[in-house]
């Protein structure tokens, strides 16, 4: 049972307009958010973080929002670019249980010229 | 370069070969662990290291037998495995496992083949 879910394996998007990636999850526990950004043979890189008492959280051109009640986060990059283009997971990391990030199965991006 | 290395990038291997996967951190952490990620799957944790010690072991079967010697080194010893288990395995590190809100570094992985 998938407790991290990203619903959309792809999503295309030209260069300058607004990506928004989706995540939703089922733990209630879980009160740390993550996303990281995987580009062909390399390992993922952290992206961005939120922890469950924030709604929001913004680091340049990437915002990631909480939805606590609907149990969703998404991910906005505003504008986006093409070097952009890479798969992006969701994760999230249960109370008292630091090293266990469960993660989603990821959305591949692609942003077009 | 995120400062974890994994060797080697590739493995092709037998169902009764013995191989082993290597890690090193650069960064100076204390916690190591070791995904697998297989074909439209999530990554799943297998193994967490913490100062050398093993933490956790998510039910991961004993044809996979991880090593650490040093906080630095990180090793996944393969034997008698199966073509299932064929996937990318990752590497990575962070400051210390047990800390809130930690974000992990990872390696860029070995993408195993098990014919």
């Amino acid at each position: 049972d998938q407790q991290v879910k990203q619903n959309s394996p792809s999503l295309s998007v030209q260069e300058g307009r607004i990506s928004i990636l989706n995540c939703d999850y089922t733990n209630s526990m879980f009160d740390y958010f993550l996303w990281y950004k995987k580009y062909p043979a390399e390992g993922p890189t952290f992206l961005i973080s939120i922890s469950s008492i924030k709604d929001k959280n913004e680091d340049g051109r990437f915002t990631v929002f909480l939805n606590k009640s609907a149990k969703h986060l998404s991910l906005h990059i505003v504008p986006s670019q093409p070097g952009d283009s890479a798969v992006y997971f969701c994760a999230a990391r249960p109370t008292g249980t630091a090293s266990k990030l469960t993660f989603g199965t990821g959305t591949r991006l692609q942003v077009t010229l | 370069e995120t400062g974890v290395t994994q060797t080697p990038r590739h493995l092709v291997m037998g169902m009764t070969n013995k191989k082993s996967l290597k890690c090193e951190q650069h960064l100076g952490h204390n916690a190591m662990y070791w995904y697998k990620q297989s074909a439209k799957k999530p990554l799943e944790l297998m193994f967490v290291y913490n100062f050398k010690e093993q933490t956790e072991n998510n039910s991961v079967p004993s044809r996979f037998s991880p090593e650490c010697p040093n906080s630095s080194h990180l090793f996944l010893h393969l034997h008698t495995l199966q073509p299932e288990d064929s996937a990318l395995y990752l590497c990575a590190s962070s400051q210390e496992g047990g800390v809130r809100n930690e974000k992990l570094f990872f390696g860029s992985g070995t993408q195993l083949s098990v014919l």
